[in-house]
């Protein structure tokens, strides 16, 4: 079956520092993948995708490349600021008619001033 | 853009009794809607598949009788959580896949975070 695997959190960082937080994936066939941010008390938020090996999804300064090679879709950001501590999710979804998506188990995040 | 309400964001509720929650697409019709529990530190786990005008496919482990899910129209699901108890105390968050070209890929209520005492 579908898995998802990132790193264990949490995860503290000085503001402008440097974020990458690893996922790698077990999926048949050729998945999309995902990455979804969620703030405190809130839900989950979409904060970019790849459809197909090589893709990069970015948004908000975040980036995260396909690697079917490594099965990986690190998430990476130059320089965070405090307002991106949150949790964050990477996904994927199987396609092939299903819409599920399986999780990973987050992430934590929280950036210092 | 595809928006998804998820209604309430908290309850708390008296163990024995019943909770209802709703999912609703306001801008896009959805054929099929996600249920997701989320504990505490963890990640969400899929409950069950809710398809319009017929019965919700549950995932292994996941009591039919406890929650009951209905989609009745093409804009509304609904989770009851039946005789809640305080194990039952978690966020549930709902999901649905906007139309292709309305949206972007799977849109998430708010979540709901439940307490039950």
């Amino acid at each position: 079956g579908n898995s998802v695997t990132q790193m264990e959190g949490p995860v503290t960082l000085s503001e402008e520092a440097f974020l990458t937080i690893n996922c790698t994936y077990t999926a048949t066939g050729y998945p999309s993948l995902f990455w979804y941010v969620q703030y405190p008390g809130e839900g989950l938020q979409l904060l970019l995708k790849a459809t197909k090996a090589d893709d990069k999804g970015s948004n908000k300064g975040f980036e995260a490349t396909y690697r079917k090679e490594t099965t990986s879709f690190h998430l990476e950001k130059g320089s965070v600021q405090v307002s991106d501590s949150a949790v964050y999710f990477c996904a994927l979804s199987s396609g092939a008619g299903s819409y599920q998506l399986t999780f990973g188990k987050g992430t934590k995040l929280s950036v210092i001033p | 853009g595809a928006v998804v309400s998820q209604h309430p964001s908290w309850v708390i509720c008296k163990s024995g009794t019943s909770v209802k929650i709703e999912c609703r697409s306001l801008d896009f019709q959805a054929t099929t809607m996600f249920w997701y529990r989320q504990f505490p530190k963890q990640s969400l786990m899929l409950m069950a598949t809710s398809n319009e005008g017929s019965k919700a496919t549950y995932e292994q482990g996941v009591e039919k009788d406890k929650f009951l899910i209905n989609h009745a129209s093409l804009t509304l699901s609904t989770l009851t959580v039946t005789s809640a108890h305080p194990e039952d105390s978690s966020f549930y968050i709902c999901s649905a896949m906007p139309p292709l070209g309305h949206g972007y890929g799977y849109t998430f209520g708010s979540g709901t975070r439940l307490t039950v005492v």
